[in-house]
């Protein structure tokens, strides 16, 4: 079965640095492209970033990148995504979701559960 | 900006037809994925490629294409259906991945 694991909800200040997680299991991690997808509260799903496990090629969207950091651990089966300076309105939803196999069209096939950040004095 | 356009608020009979649509220039290229979120839940894929279901999805859930419109439609919706339905697509360079704004539905 897949499922991507993400790590709990967090509670941090403006400029602290924060870094959640995405736990891959059930599949050959390396083989799929995982995204982050941000969701502010009551607004849509904007989608950050994609990361390929097995060599950390990249792809940010032009509004989160040099905001944001996507990494992965391949040994841990783990991506990542981290902030070095978080501000109040990075308080949102995060979730990790996996690219789909099978079409040209990207679509996520799986999601995480969502790690709920809020940043707040 | 979202590069691609779906309708705020639809809203559909119980048992009736509805139709979800989105907009965009990447839908001329690329069938429009749908995926289906409840209130508190992770979002779900309803539709991916040009017309397929993953396992466990209801047949009601349909998609077609025109031009640079996708559409996502609910034959005979049902009460469980109510929920935030979005569009993603790609551009043509696979750098980019795109969401629609989303569309409430309510079933009444």
């Amino acid at each position: 079965e897949v499922r991507l694991e993400q790590s709990g909800a967090e509670m941090k200040k403006p400029g602290e640095s924060l870094k959640i997680s995405c736990k891959a299991s059930g599949y050959k991690f390396t083989n799929y492209w995982i995204a982050w997808v941000r969701q502010m509260p009551g607004k849509g799903l904007e989608w950050m970033g994609l990361l390929y496990p097995d060599d950390s090629e990249t792809r940010y969207s032009p509004s989160f990148q040099g905001q944001v950091i996507i990494s992965a651990d391949k040994s841990l089966n783990t991506a990542y995504l981290q902030w070095h300076s978080l501000k109040a309105s990075d308080t949102a939803m995060y979730y990790c979701a996996r690219l789909g196999p099978e079409v040209p069209e990207y679509y996520f096939d799986y999601w995480g559960q969502g790690t709920l950040v809020t940043v707040s004095s | 900006s979202s590069e691609l356009t779906q309708d705020p608020a639809v809203s559909v009979a119980l048992g009736q037809t509805v139709r979800i649509t989105c907009q965009g220039d990447s839908l001329r290229n690329y069938f429009a994925s749908w995926y289906q979120q409840r209130p508190g839940q992770a979002p779900v894929v309803v539709i991916y490629g040009k017309n397929n279901r993953p396992s466990g999805i209801p047949d009601r859930f349909s998609a077609s294409n025109s031009g640079n419109t996708g559409s996502l439609t609910i034959t005979g919706a049902q009460a469980e259906d109510e929920a935030d339905y979005y569009c993603n697509s790609r551009d043509i360079t696979g750098n980019h991945v795109f969401f629609g704004g989303g569309t409430k539905l309510t079933v009444l």
